[in-house]
């Protein structure tokens, strides 16, 4: 089955700094690769994400880089805010094809924290 | 346009209860999956179904859990003899039949056994 590590599993940063989360993955089925921030007493949101067919996706000051030879896309947060702190995980996707399509695989997740 | 909604956002059991989770999907969408999140780790994937279907239960522990999305009404996840090993956050997620356009997590029930 598929497998997602995820590193750091921590990451400290002063507000301002940009902030970089790797993640790899196994299966080079898998096809979508979202990205989400968790809160504390939370459920995970969706705050970006990038299909296997496109490179590179940004939201303001959010980006998602994908190499789907290498098998590993990053998050890249830049400008950072003390409200980014949060947990971070990446996760795996296919979207079609055998009995494990539409099961996620997350990484071990990164705790991210902004100091003012 | 509710999310995800699970309830009871929080239960306390004791050990050889039965525990049960609900979740409503969100409108539109036919696809609920399972998740359990250990204190601390990421989340697992416990079991995905439709309307009347488990499409994929490879996450489920074999004994004493269970889950079912009837035709009418919110999917349950039941877990029977709760240990203290079964404490975690469980979360619902659900989706349209393109997954890509709205994977989107409840904020989880935190299942505690004392």
């Amino acid at each position: 089955g598929e497998n997602v590590e995820q590193h750091p599993s921590t990451l400290s940063v002063q507000e301002g700094d940009s902030a970089v989360i790797k993640c790899t993955y196994s299966d080079s089925a898998s096809n979508y690769f979202p990205w989400y921030k968790q809160e504390l007493g939370k459920g995970p949101q969706l705050i970006i994400d990038i299909r296997s067919n496109v490179g590179e996706k940004k939201d303001q000051r959010i980006a998602v880089t994908l190499n789907k030879t290498a098998k590993h896309f990053s998050l890249h947060i830049t400008e950072t805010q003390p409200e980014d702190s949060a947990v971070y995980f990446c996760a795996a996707l296919k979207t079609a094809g055998g009995t494990s399509y539409g099961k996620l695989t997350f990484g071990q997740g990164t705790i991210l924290t902004v100091h003012p | 346009n509710a999310g995800v909604m699970q309830n009871p956002r929080h239960l306390v059991r004791r050990r050889g209860q039965e525990a049960r989770l609900r979740c409503s999907p969100m409108k539109g969408h036919s696809h609920v999956y399972w998740y359990r999140q250990l204190p601390e780790e990421g989340l697992k994937f416990m079991v995905y179904l439709q309307k009347e279907n488990i499409i994929d239960e490879s996450g489920m522990p074999k004994e004493r859990f269970s889950a079912e999305f009837p035709k009418e009404g919110p999917s349950i996840l039941r877990i029977q003899q709760v240990v203290r090993g079964d404490s975690a956050a469980y979360f619902c997620a659900s989706s349209p039949s393109d997954r890509t356009k709205g994977y989107t997590f409840g904020s989880g029930t935190r299942l505690t056994v004392v």
